[in-house]
Order: structure tokens, then C-alpha cells, then sequence
């Protein structure tokens, strides 16, 4: 079945980029999210992109696909403390493409 | 824009209670809500989808009887967990979606339930 992975961690100084990775099985996926999770809230959409798109950019956000691999990534640019929080990537699946499947999430660490 | 309100954010309730979760589209009309479940340090789970006016579907090991679904009008959702119990514990999250199916989900603030 479809299936989304990402990995668990990633620490990084503050004013460094920031890369989070994803891999996804469904080849027929039409579009990729990225959301954000704070601690106790609810996921913020973050961005998305369409499968027939290589790459969206988005102020310090960068999303790049590669439908080949089933590589997503996102790259925050200057990345600031408050841009700590967990990352969670997702791709659209189910009759009609309806529904969403995440991934683990991605806790990322933005060290002063 | 594309804002959803989710009331309670927090409920402690005695084990044997039933209790109901709003999810309102404040800004736009959400054909399409979801409800999910997270526990701790784990990704979303999906529980159901309700479509306004009918009945939601459920995933599968998700039983129906237990979390009640309504989504009687296109601006609110709820979920009813009955005669809950400690193991019911969690934090639920909806998300709402306008008719076409290419635009993306927006998320409320999540409920937290703690059942003693």
C-alpha cells in the first residue's frame, strides 16, 4: 500500500538552511504537502506542489520533486528558532485522490 | 483565510462519558471534513471522512458505533466519542476541505481528551 517516510531528526544552527527529506510510493500521487506542527497544535499548511512541477519556491521555503526517485524535500533557507516544530510531509491517495497519508514527521532543532 | 476552529482544545472527562468535538469552517464552505487521531510523538492517523449531508466513512479498525461522526451543515463537523474510556485517550485533529478534490486539507488546533 502507500506508504510515506521520512527520517525522525534533524538539528541545525540558527541561520543555516535547513533540508527535510521524503520518500513516497504512490507514482500516481498529484500532490505533495509539507505541513507544520507545534507542540499542542494542529498541523499548519506549509506548501504544496503539483506532481508535474520540479520545484516551487515560496519566500525561505524550496520544494523539490523528483518524480523519478519519489523524492520530496524542503529546504528552509535561514532557518530561525522559530522555525522549530515538526515537519510533516503528505500525499494525496483514495478514490478521487481524497484522502492523505503523512509521514513520520520530521522533528527539526534550531540551535542559538 | 481558509481558517478551522476546533472546540474544546482540551477535555478531562470521567471514563464512561461521551464527548463531542466541534470542527467549523469560519472563513469557507468545507464539502469534506476529516477527523484524525495522533498519539504521542506518531504521526496522523485517519479515522473517517464525512461529506455534508451524509454519512461519514470510516477506516478500517475505526468503529463507528464508538467515534459518531455529523457533518449536518457545510460549516461544522463533530465527532462524538462515546461511553469514553482511558484507552480513548489522545489528540484528535479535523481538517476540512472545499468540494474539489485538488485543494489541500486545512487543520483545526487539535482536542486533547484525557479520559480518567
Amino acid at each position: 500500500g502507500e506508504d510515506v517516510e521520512q527520517s525522525l531528526f534533524l538539528s541545525v544552527r540558527e541561520g543555516d538552511s535547513s533540508v527535510i527529506n521524503c520518500t513516497y510510493t504512490d507514482s500516481s500521487s498529484t500532490y505533495l504537502y509539507w505541513y507544520k506542527q507545534e507542540p499542542g497544535a494542529g498541523l499548519q499548511l506549509l506548501t504544496y506542489i503539483f506532481s508535474n512541477m520540479d520545484m516551487k519556491q515560496d519566500q525561505r521555503l524550496t520544494v523539490l520533486l523528483n518524480k523519478k526517485d519519489k523524492h520530496l524535500s524542503l529546504r528552509i533557507a535561514d532557518t530561525q528558532t522559530g522555525d522549530s516544530a515538526i515537519y510533516f510531509c503528505a500525499e494525496k491517495y483514495g478514490p478521487g485522490g481524497g484522502k492523505l497519508i503523512f509521514g513520520q514527521g520530521t522533528e527539526l532543532s534550531v540551535k542559538p | 483565510g481558509a481558517v478551522v476552529s476546533q472546540h474544546p482544545s482540551w477535555v478531562i472527562c470521567k471514563s464512561g462519558t461521551s464527548v463531542k468535538i466541534e470542527c467549523r469552517s469560519l472563513d469557507f464552505q468545507a464539502t469534506t471534513m476529516f477527523w484524525y487521531r495522533q498519539f504521542p510523538k506518531q504521526s496522523l492517523m485517519l479515522m473517517a471522512t464525512s461529506n455534508e449531508g451524509s454519512k461519514a466513512t470510516y477506516e478500517q479498525g475505526v468503529e463507528k458505533d464508538k467515534f459518531l461522526i455529523n457533518h449536518a451543515s457545510l460549516t461544522l463537523s463533530t465527532l462524538t466519542v462515546t461511553s469514553a474510556h482511558p484507552e480513548d485517550s489522545s489528540f484528535y485533529i479535523c481538517s476540512a476541505r472545499v468540494r474539489q478534490s485538488n485543494q489541500p486539507q486545512h487543520f483545526g488546533d487539535g482536542t486533547r481528551l484525557s479520559i480518567l
